[in-house]
């Protein structure tokens, strides 16, 4: 099955500054590849997701990029800010395997302000 | 608000017992996911559930089920309990099953203290 990588487990930025978090995929088939923002107590939130047809997509302070022939992914946060303090998880779906998804372990985003 | 809701939001219980979580998924989304988080763990894929079928299966102990109703809500039943079944339950929905692309939403997750 599939096995999803992600790095670093622990982050630390000063506010301005910006973060950049690495996942690696195994599985070729994988498609989709969305990153989920999770707070103290609650649930992931999807923050942004990117399809195999794409290298890259933008919005506003938040990148993702995707090298399928490496079969990489990293979420890129430019400026950023306390509130961005968070866990971040990586993910990645296949259509061949029912839409089940397989997250990274996540990095834990500190924003010193 | 994801759409997604999770009843109950915190639950004590003892070890040996058993407890249900409920789970609404958002509207009009036919496909139901259980995970499990536990302190400094990632998130564990548990069972998926598409349109009242179990889809697909994965680390979920013998001691836990889950089912989905014909209204489209799902329950995870616990049973047994143990100290370490203590953890955050997330559910989530998807709008359909094996479609490229279409991805989850969380809700916020049944904390489960076992003690």
């Amino acid at each position: 099955g599939e096995n999803v990588e992600q790095h670093p487990s622990t982050l630390s930025v000063q506010e301005g500054d910006s973060a950049v978090i690495k996942c690696t995929y195994s599985d070729s088939a994988s498609n989709y590849f969305p990153w989920y923002k999770q707070e103290l107590g609650k649930g992931p939130q999807l923050i942004i997701d990117i399809r195999s047809n794409v290298g890259e997509k933008k919005d506003q302070r938040i990148a993702v990029t995707l090298n399928k022939t490496a079969k990489h992914f990293s979420l890129h946060i430019t400026e950023t800010q306390p509130e961005d303090s968070a866990v971040y998880f990586c993910a990645a779906s296949a259509s061949n395997t029912g839409n089940q998804f397989y997250f990274g372990t996540g990095t834990s985003l500190t924003v010193i302000p | 608000d994801s759409g997604v809701t999770q009843t109950p939001k915190h639950l004590i219980t003892a070890t040996g017992q058993r407890v249900t979580l409920r789970c609404s998924p958002r509207s009009g989304d036919l496909s139901v996911y259980w995970y499990q988080q536990s302190l400094d763990q990632g998130l564990q894929f548990l069972i998926q559930y598409y349109n009242g079928e179990e889809r697909a299966k994965g680390n979920i102990l013998e001691r836990f089920s889950a089912q989905q109703f014909p209204d489209l809500h799902s329950e995870l039943n616990l049973s047994s309990l143990e100290l370490g079944d203590s953890a955050l339950y997330f559910c989530a929905s998807s709008a359909t099953q094996g479609y490229p692309g279409n991805t989850i939403y969380f809700g916020e997750g049944s904390w489960l203290t076992v003690v």
